[in-house]
C-alpha cells in the first residue's frame, strides 16, 4: 500500500492563480480530510468527506474548495490563491463512523504539499 | 466546542533524561484523545490514542500516556528519550466515535541535546 499520496510536494504561486493541490489514498478509507499547518497554529481543517459525493466544510474553509467523486481522490482546489494560503497542507484519511472499531480511529497523513504564495 | 491547549512551545531534553509533554483539554464529555509525532519535512505519525478503559495506554517508540479525567489532560511521556525523537508534538482530540474531525493542539516542539 502507498498509504496516503499528495502532489505536488512543493508550489509556488502568484496571487491570483489557481491549482489543485491533489490527495490519493489506497486503504479504501470513506473518511479523508485536509488541514493547513501554519506556525505556532497547529493543524486547522479546511473541508472532509465522508463518502464519495459528501463534503462539507472545516474550520477554515473560505478559500477552498473540494470535491469527491471517488473514494480513492480528494482534490482540494484554490480558486484564486492569496498570500494569506501560504502554508503547508496536509491531507488525512481513515475509517468512517464505526467501520473498523477502535482500530479504525487512526487517521493517516500524507506527507504534505508545502505553498507559497506571493 | 472542544480545544486543545498544550502549554510547551518548545522543550529541550538532553539524550537519556526522562520526557513529559504536557496537553490539556477542553470539552464537556471524555473525548478521544490522540498523540502524533511529525519529524522535520515529513506528515504525521500517531504515537498513541486513548478510546477507553486503562487510563495509561503504550505507544509506539516507547512512549505512553495517562489520560486524567479531573485534570482534563492527556499528557505524553517517555522514560529516557534518543536523539531520533526531536520532532514536533501535537495532541489532538476527537469529540465523539464517528467523528474522525480531529481538533488539534499547538504543538510542542522539542529538542535532544546530546
Amino acid at each position: 500500500n502507498a498509504g496516503v499520496t499528495q502532489t505536488p510536494k512543493f508550489q509556488v504561486l502568484k496571487t491570483g492563480q489557481s491549482m489543485t493541490l491533489q490527495c490519493a489514498q489506497d486503504m479504501n478509507h470513506e473518511y479523508m480530510s485536509w488541514y493547513r499547518q501554519d506556525p505556532g497554529m497547529g493543524l486547522r481543517l479546511i473541508h472532509y468527506s465522508v463518502g464519495a459525493g459528501i463534503t462539507d466544510q472545516g474550520e477554515v474553509p473560505n478559500g477552498y474548495n473540494v470535491s469527491r467523486s471517488t473514494t480513492e481522490d480528494f482534490p482540494l482546489r484554490l480558486l484564486s490563491a492569496a498570500p494569506s494560503q501560504t502554508s503547508v497542507y496536509f491531507c488525512a484519511s481513515s475509517y468512517s463512523g464505526l467501520a473498523g472499531g477502535a482500530a479504525g480511529r487512526t487517521q493517516y497523513f500524507g506527507p504534505g504539499t508545502r505553498l507559497t504564495v506571493l | 466546542a472542544q480545544s486543545v491547549t498544550q502549554p510547551d512551545i518548545h522543550i529541550t531534553v538532553s539524550e537519556g533524561a526522562s520526557l513529559e509533554l504536557r496537553c490539556n483539554y477542553s470539552y464537556g464529555a471524555t473525548p478521544y484523545l490522540f498523540w502524533y509525532v511529525q519529524s522535520p519535512g515529513q506528515g504525521l505519525q500517531l504515537l498513541l490514542k486513548y478510546f477507553s478503559g486503562d487510563t495509561l495506554v503504550q505507544g509506539i517508540k516507547g512512549f505512553e500516556a495517562e489520560f486524567k479525567r479531573s485534570q482534563s489532560s492527556f499528557n505524553l511521556r517517555k522514560p529516557s528519550v534518543h536523539w531520533s525523537d526531536a520532532a514536533e508534538y501535537f495532541c489532538a482530540v476527537a469529540i465523539n466515535f464517528g467523528n474522525e474531525k480531529l481538533t488539534f493542539g499547538t504543538g510542542t516542539r522539542l529538542t535532544i541535546i546530546p
